[in-house]
């Protein structure tokens, strides 16, 4: 069974543009959730998507979009990008997402990452 | 009050040493919790999740939970060099508000050496 999939796996950018990142989930899983890994604030969660609904979403400021597809493949935008935007961005995918108080479906595998660095 | 913390690091235990990693949470309506392992370089990878009180073993790992003390911990039985990484615990409140969310602490960097 294929693991989660991100693209690209590096991006290098300048302050003042803006990016696209992909994700593709475990086939099957319907939930696709992002976060944000820096070394000092740790890994923070953006937002979460569900059948093409965002369902979530973190503290972050508006520059942070994303979407979803109907195969479940989802797409996490930034604009304007700061200097402090670099980190290792993250996807992970589970079969329901949350709200299933106690069951077995909140499990999330995490996909490579994409490393965005901006300059 | 951090929402997850973790007992600080680094860790360092020898080879064939039991590990224990210790992690407290803040939101008593969680529900569900994860340890992760995250290798230098690479994104998370579950080794354990738990959702009852008590202990749940699966190979060398143990995960215990205690809902009342807020307290979930992760046992590493017979550590082996290759277990050196930074592990993650990760808390998720069941409710509509939570969809999705693990809340992460800040991880705690384990050592085993030889």
């Amino acid at each position: 069974k294929a693991g989660v999939t991100q693209t690209p796996r590096y991006l290098i950018k300048t302050r003042g543009q803006q990016v696209t990142l992909s994700c593709s989930p475990i086939s099957g899983h319907r939930s696709v959730s992002w976060y944000q890994q820096t070394p000092g604030q740790g890994l923070q969660f953006l937002f979460e998507y569900f059948s093409e609904t965002q369902r979530n979403k973190g503290n972050f400021p508006g520059r942070f979009s994303g979407r979803q597809f109907s195969n479940s493949r989802s797409e996490m935008n930034v604009s304007t990008l700061e200097l402090g935007d670099s980190a290792l961005y993250l996807c992970a995918s589970s079969l329901f997402g949350s709200g299933i108080a106690g069951g077995p479906y909140n499990e999330q595998f995490f996909g490579p990452g994409t490393r965005l660095t901006v300059l | 009050q951090k929402e997850v913390e973790q007992n600080s690091g680094p860790l360092s235990v020898p080879e064939g040493a039991i590990a224990s990693l210790n992690c407290t949470y803040s939101d008593r309506g969680s529900q569900s919790f994860f340890w992760y392992r995250q290798y230098s370089g690479k994104s998370p990878e579950l080794i354990m999740f738990i959702y009852s009180n008590g202990d749940k073993e699966d190979g060398r790992f143990t995960a215990q939970l205690n809902k009342a003390s807020q307290y979930v911990s992760l046992l590493i039985r017979d550590s082996q060099p290759s277990d050196s990484a930074t592990y993650l615990c990760a808390v998720e409140t069941a409710g509509g508000t939570s969809y999705g969310k693990l809340t992460f602490g800040q991880g705690t960097i384990l050592t085993v050496h030889p």
